[in-house]
């Protein structure tokens, strides 16, 4: 069983720019929610995915947008970088059936914006 | 801002010792997990319990879920140097999208 897996593991960007990260999901499951961790801080929910669509959002701008493809994999897009952005991004999958409340995690894409 | 907060913030413990982690939250809940991240990795799940559960165990894992006082703790027995790691409570809303709400961690260090 292929666990999450995320794309790049590191990147430097300067602000204003523009930035997507890509995430495998979990063999099998069809739900995939974006976190961003900030250092010293827990993950913050981004947004989640369910059937390509976007199945709830955090308390995050707009130019943060996601994608979801028929197979289940997903993409974290971000506008406009500001320093602020900054973090660990973590995608982690579920299945939307049999769904324990578990999350599997990838290992994140640590973004510098600078 | 975030629905969970662990107390304390770091803990130092000898191996073989006991670690404590608490985590209070704010709103009603189906169920609290406690996740581990070594050193700004990923996040592991360690263990969930349901709202009409007060306690649960796993292997060296003991959790206690009080929803009264909107609280939670973790205990760690015989503690490993690799048990060396941040620890986080997560809540889901009850009600609520299908998506957690972290704490700000509990940094355990277990000195070999």
């Amino acid at each position: 069983e292929t666990g999450v897996t995320q794309s790049p593991t590191h990147l430097i960007k300067t602000r204003g720019q523009q930035v997507t990260l890509r995430c495998s999901s979990q063999s099998g499951h069809n739900t995939v929610s974006w976190y961003q961790q900030a250092l010293g801080q827990g993950p913050q929910f981004i947004f989640q995915y369910y059937r390509e669509e976007e199945n709830g959002r955090g308390n995050f701008p707009p130019r943060f947008s996601g994608l979801q493809f028929p197979n289940y994999s997903s993409e974290l897009n971000v506008n406009a970088l500001e320093l602020d952005d900054s973090a660990l991004y973590l995608c982690a999958s579920s299945p939307r059936d049999r769904n324990t409340g578990e999350l599997f995690f990838g290992e994140g894409s640590r973004l510098t914006v600078l | 801002s975030q629905q969970g907060e662990e107390d304390p913030q770091a803990l130092s413990i000898q191996e073989g010792e006991n670690a404590t982690m608490n985590c209070s939250y704010k709103t009603s809940i189906n169920n609290l997990q406690w996740y581990r991240q070594n050193s700004g990795r990923g996040l592991v799940h360690l263990i969930l319990i349901r709202s009409n559960e007060r306690e649960k165990h796993s292997g060296r894992l003991r959790v206690t879920l009080d929803t009264s006082k909107k609280s939670s703790s973790l205990l760690i027995t015989a503690s490993r140097a690799a048990d060396t790691a941040s620890y986080f409570c997560a809540t889901d809303a009850r009600g609520g999208a299908n998506n957690l709400f972290f704490g700000t961690g509990t940094r355990l260090t277990v000195i070999p």
